[in-house]
């Protein structure tokens, strides 16, 4: 049983351009984190929503956690070749942290 | 602060060989994590532990042991390699409430042929 279901799987998409990555659950979760790996390397925790219908900013990165705390989602204005990597989403289930299947982004310039 | 170490970073194994990957966080952690991540995939978690001397399966235990003797140290056991184990494994841990975020290593690259 997948937990979170990420889409899309693979997204390939000119500088500048607008993209969203979805996360999907069809329980309700707590709080939900998001990550980005770079290749090579570990996840790093961009951000974790908590409260249903929760918008966070950072820099031009947009989350928003749904209202029923189901779903979520990464929004990127204006994307740079630097926003490359895998985004990940994740969420607690029994003290555990479970991850979704990741979203592959490349941004080309 | 060197945060999550893991080692090796490669290594290649023949079928039916055993080895340890070693994890040791300097963070004072009391949850750490076992991950195994496939090309292109999210990432399966194999154990975990929310403090010395306990451990708990994940989503994906089947061929792999792990002790927790001391807070620091989280290793993984392979016993008889699969070429199903192959994979890139990252090690994690988080502070002592549930919830907090996790600082990963920097994984380890393993082949099994």
């Amino acid at each position: 049983t997948q937990l979170l279901e990420q889409s899309p799987q693979f997204l390939s998409i000119q500088e500048g351009e607008n993209l969203t990555v979805y996360c999907n659950s069809s329980s309700v979760f707590s709080s939900l984190q998001w990550y980005r790996q770079e290749p090579g390397e570990g996840p790093v925790l961009l951000v974790t929503v908590v409260t249903g219908g929760e918008v966070k900013k950072l820099k031009r990165l947009t989350f928003q956690f749904g209202d029923a705390r189901k779903d979520s989602s990464l929004h990127i204005t204006a994307a740079q070749p630097g926003d490359t990597g895998l985004y990940l989403c994740a969420r607690y289930n029994t003290g555990k942290l479970i991850f979704g299947q990741g979203t592959t982004l490349q941004v080309k310039p | 602060n060197a945060g999550v170490t893991q080692t090796p970073k490669f290594r290649i194994l023949k079928i039916g060989q055993s080895m340890t990957l070693q994890c040791t966080q300097d963070m004072n952690h009391n949850y750490m994590y076992w991950y195994r991540q496939d090309p292109g995939m999210g990432l399966k978690l194999i154990y975990y532990s929310v403090g010395a001397g306990i451990t708990d399966k994940g989503e994906v235990p089947n061929g792999y042991n792990v002790s927790r003797s001391t807070t620091e140290d989280f290793p993984l056991r392979l016993e008889l390699a699969a070429p199903s184990q192959t994979s890139v494994y990252f090690c994690a841990s988080s502070s002592l409430r549930a919830g907090e975020k996790l600082f990963f290593g920097s994984g380890t690259q393993l082949s099994v042929l």
